[in-house]
């Protein structure tokens, strides 16, 4: 299957500083990356969904000043947590399609986000 | 939008035992469903789907089985073993391109007790 990569895999910081997590497709161009936080033993909720070279698009109560997503390239989103509270530690984790039209979904290995 | 409701939400079986995990939807306009395994500090990772046209589809000790009449579908697992054990998710999406929203079902904690 496709592969996604994620870095870094576990960050700690303190409250008030912001966090970049990279989400890379290895062997595909994807053009659509899709941003989800899990919080333990619970399922996991859709943030907003990357597209390439334009605006990301946010779930209903997800603050987009809060969560920065830019999607450069055709293998590399980003989502920068600014800002950072406690509240904000959970564990994220991006999928891509492997291609246009696809229906599947791939998964990178996830971030894990402690803010102290 | 879409719901999926998953269960149970545990499930506890003996190694070598059958374990199945059930799954609503409510959007008739949904027509691929994944499963996902998602071991523990892992990502979610893909191991069968199933699209609407299709009733049942197995690989090896995995199957999936789709009602669209009743709107639900399920995994089997088979012969279980230790490794099974994991949090497993089903999913439900509308099909015609990649830009389309999963929607998860709460997930379904197995153990497989050797």
């Amino acid at each position: 299957g496709a592969v996604v990569s994620q870095h870094p895999s576990w960050v700690i910081c303190k409250s008030g500083t912001s966090v970049k997590i990279e989400c890379r497709s290895l062997d595909f161009q994807a053009t659509t990356m899709f941003w989800y936080r899990q919080f333990p033993k619970q399922s996991l909720m859709l943030m907003a969904t990357s597209n390439e070279g334009s605006k990301a698009t946010y779930e209903q109560g997800v603050e987009k000043d809060k969560f920065l997503i830019n999607h450069a390239s055709l293998t590399l989103s980003t989502l920068t947590v600014t800002s950072a509270h406690p509240e904000d530690s959970s564990f994220y984790i991006c999928s891509a399609p492997p291609g246009q039209g696809y229906n599947e979904q791939f998964f990178g290995p996830g971030t894990r986000l402690t803010v102290l | 939008g879409e719901n999926v409701e998953q269960h149970p939400s545990t499930l506890s079986v003996q190694e070598g035992d059958s374990a199945v995990i059930k799954c609503t939807y409510s959007d008739s306009a949904s027509n691929y469903f994944p499963w996902y395994k998602q071991e523990l500090g892992k990502g979610p990772q893909l191991i069968i789907d199933i699209r609407s046209n299709v009733g049942e589809k197995k690989d090896q000790r995995i199957a999936v089985t789709l009602n669209k009449t009743a709107k639900h579908f399920s995994l089997h697992i088979t012969e279980t073993q230790p490794e099974d054990s994991a949090v497993y998710f089903c999913a439900a999406r509308p099909g015609g391109g990649s830009n389309y929203k999963l929607t998860f079902g709460k997930g379904t904690l197995l153990t497989v007790n050797p």
